[in-house]
Parts: structure tokens; C-alpha cells; sequence
């Protein structure tokens, strides 16, 4: 099955800033997925991210403020932009591992103070 | 639109007892899959088990299995021989054939009291 690298695996940062979060796969995949997990809640999609198209998102989510990209079949960010303590959370990337099921990354835990 | 129902937010049970996880969705489409994941304190997801929704045979995987009611749309865990590992957050969720996003139940908060 796919092993994906995300990082980072944490981080703590200022109100109205962005912070960028990568996700590397060790092997070539049509689709990645973007989710949030809100503090003791289950997983939410944000987006999904086709490489040489514009990522689709789910309703209440914006590219403005998550945007993605996905330059090639192996990799993917997401920016949480202009953010407030409601944005901490933890963001996962996950991808179609076939008959292994989906594959997800360890998570970036973000808290915005 | 597919949903995921999980209608039990905690459970706790001895070690080496059995322990069932409860699971309803509702979907309109005829191919799915249906999952268990586990995500333990260090927030990694991990599949515990798959179920195609073409086959009529439970799925199992060592002490873990499912008891799939295509009909009533209900997917349940069974644990069995419980472990204090097995103490997690437990999804239930389902997805569209082909490589499509996962719909996640709310969840379930497992403890495994030693």
C-alpha cells in the first residue's frame, strides 16, 4: 500500500498568518484528499485534489481559503490562509490505496493562538 | 448522499472481553465499500477492516470482523479477545466505487480497561 510523508507534524501559529502542508506519496496516484478533524470530532472533507486540474471542494470550504496544489502524481499542499483559533485542527491528506483501503498520513495537528 | 451513523459515542470493556461497534449508512448507489478505521492517541488512521458491498461474506481479520446487513445497511465491529492496543477513536466509513472520497461516521471512543 502507499506510505505518505506529511509535515509538518505540528505547529502553532499567529492569528492571520498561512502555514503550507505537504504530503509526499511514495508512488504515483490520480487522487489525493484533503480532510479536517475539528477537536474531538470525527473527519471532514476539504477538497480533492486531481494533479493538472483545479482541486474540488466540498461545501463550506473555499479556495480562497485552502488552497491547493497538486504539481505532480506524487505530491500535494494545502495552505490554511488568514487564520483564527477556529481553523485549529487536525489536517490529513489521505489517497486510494486499492485493495489495502485508503492510506492516510500521520496528520498535521495546527493550533492558532 | 451517502451518511454514516455511528450511534455510540463511548464504550469500555475488560481486556480479553468481546466488543461490538455499531455502524448504519445510507447510500443510493449499488458498488460501495465500507470501512473500520482505528486512530489511536498518535491520530494515525488505520485500517482495521474492509467490506465490498458485493460480497456476502463478512470480512475478518484476525480478531477483528464485521457483521454486513446490506439490506438493513448496518456494519458492525466485532473485536474479539480485546486488547489494551485496541483502546482508540473507531470510524466507520463508507465510500463510492472508484477511487472517491471517504464519508465518515462521528466516531467512537473505545477504552480497554486492563
Amino acid at each position: 500500500s502507499a506510505v505518505i510523508s506529511q509535515k509538518p507534524s505540528r505547529d502553532i501559529c499567529q492569528r492571520g498568518t498561512s502555514l503550507t502542508i505537504q504530503c509526499q506519496v511514495d508512488s504515483q496516484v490520480t487522487m489525493m484528499f484533503w480532510y479536517r478533524q475539528q477537536p474531538g470530532q470525527s473527519l471532514t472533507l476539504i477538497a480533492t485534489a486531481n494533479q493538472g486540474s483545479e482541486a474540488t471542494y466540498e461545501s463550506g470550504f473555499v479556495i480562497d481559503k485552502f488552497p491547493i496544489s497538486r504539481p505532480n502524481l506524487t505530491f500535494s499542499t494545502l495552505t490554511v490562509s488568514n487564520m483564527s483559533p477556529e481553523d485549529s485542527s487536525i489536517y490529513l491528506c489521505s489517497v486510494d490505496g486499492g485493495y489495502d483501503g485508503y492510506t492516510f498520513g500521520s496528520g498535521t495537528r495546527l493550533t492558532v493562538v | 448522499a451517502q451518511t454514516v451513523t455511528q450511534s455510540q459515542p463511548e464504550m469500555s470493556v475488560q481486556e480479553a472481553e468481546t466488543v461490538t461497534l455499531s455502524c448504519t449508512y445510507d447510500t443510493s448507489e449499488n458498488n460501495y465499500y465500507l470501512f473500520w478505521y482505528k486512530q489511536p492517541p498518535s491520530r494515525q488512521m488505520i485500517l482495521v477492516i474492509r467490506q465490498e458491498a458485493y460480497k456476502q461474506q463478512n470480512a475478518t481479520e484476525n480478531r477483528f470482523s464485521v457483521n454486513f446487513q446490506k439490506a438493513a445497511k448496518s456494519f458492525s465491529l466485532k473485536i474479539s479477545d480485546s486488547q489494551l492496543g485496541d483502546t482508540a477513536m473507531y470510524f466507520c466509513a463508507s465510500t463510492k466505487q472508484g477511487a472517491q472520497k471517504l464519508v465518515f461516521g462521528q466516531g467512537t471512543r473505545l477504552t480497554i480497561n486492563p
